[in-house]
């Protein structure tokens, strides 16, 4: 079955770039979309389609996807970003939604 | 504004049922593939199952394969999961989730309802 990597944890200080990544056997094939997590709260879909943003997403968030290499980039990183943050792809060999296991993010 | 809300969550021992629904309002639902994602405590996203439009393609994940069935009624505005054989590694939130069109992921989620199994 297909799996996406994700680095458990990122740490950022105000207003600098976040990158979070998520790896996977030529991700870049696939589209890749992106979830935030707040404690206690449902999942919010963030970035669709590798790089598109559904609307009310800040143009802070972007995202990008080549090779085995799928990333967020969350610029101007503010305290309200802490969150855990999900890839997912369509996995279509098995018919399944794939999920990353997520990277915590830290507004240091 | 387009709402997802859950119920039916609770405690069940192993071995027993629990039927989740949820409800769906803000859009059309028949317009909309839909799926379950459950999150066990501390722990991250896992897919449960998708349903198509009409139901007549159905997934379901290795882990609830043969015990779980997702069901709809677009009618009612309604999604199920209907959840037999319940294992303890079963205990997690589980959210319905809208999916965009043409698979543009989840669009829309729940706020989730509980489900533990313990005896």
């Amino acid at each position: 079955s297909y799996v996406l990597t994700q680095a458990p944890s990122v740490s950022v200080a105000p207003g600098q770039t976040a990158r979070i990544t998520c790896g996977g056997n030529n991700v870049g094939g696939k589209s890749v979309h992106w979830y935030q997590q707040q404690p206690g709260q449902a999942p919010v879909l963030v970035v669709y389609d590798d790089s598109d943003r559904p609307s009310g997403i800040p143009e802070r968030f972007s995202g990008s996807n080549s090779g085995n290499t799928a990333t967020l980039t969350i610029s101007r990183v503010e305290a309200g970003d802490e969150a855990d943050y999900y890839c997912q792809v369509w996995d279509s060999s098995t018919d399944h939604w794939v999920f990353g296991g997520g990277t915590k993010l830290t507004v240091l | 504004e387009v709402q997802l809300v859950e119920s039916g969550g609770g405690l069940a021992q192993p071995g027993g049922s629990l039927r989740l629904s949820c409800a769906a309002s803000g859009f059309t639902l028949s317009s909309y593939s839909m799926n379950w994602v459950r999150q066990a405590p501390g722990k991250g996203l896992e897919w449960v199952s998708y349903i198509s439009t009409s139901s007549d393609t159905i997934y379901y994940a290795d882990s609830v394969k043969g015990r779980f069935t997702i069901s709809r009624d677009n009618a009612k505005n309604s999604l199920y999961v209907q959840m037999n054989s319940l294992r303890a590694e079963d205990t997690a939130v589980y959210y319905c989730a809208r999916e965009g069109i043409a698979a543009t992921g989840l669009d829309y989620w729940g706020q989730g309802t509980l489900v533990t199994v313990s005896s």
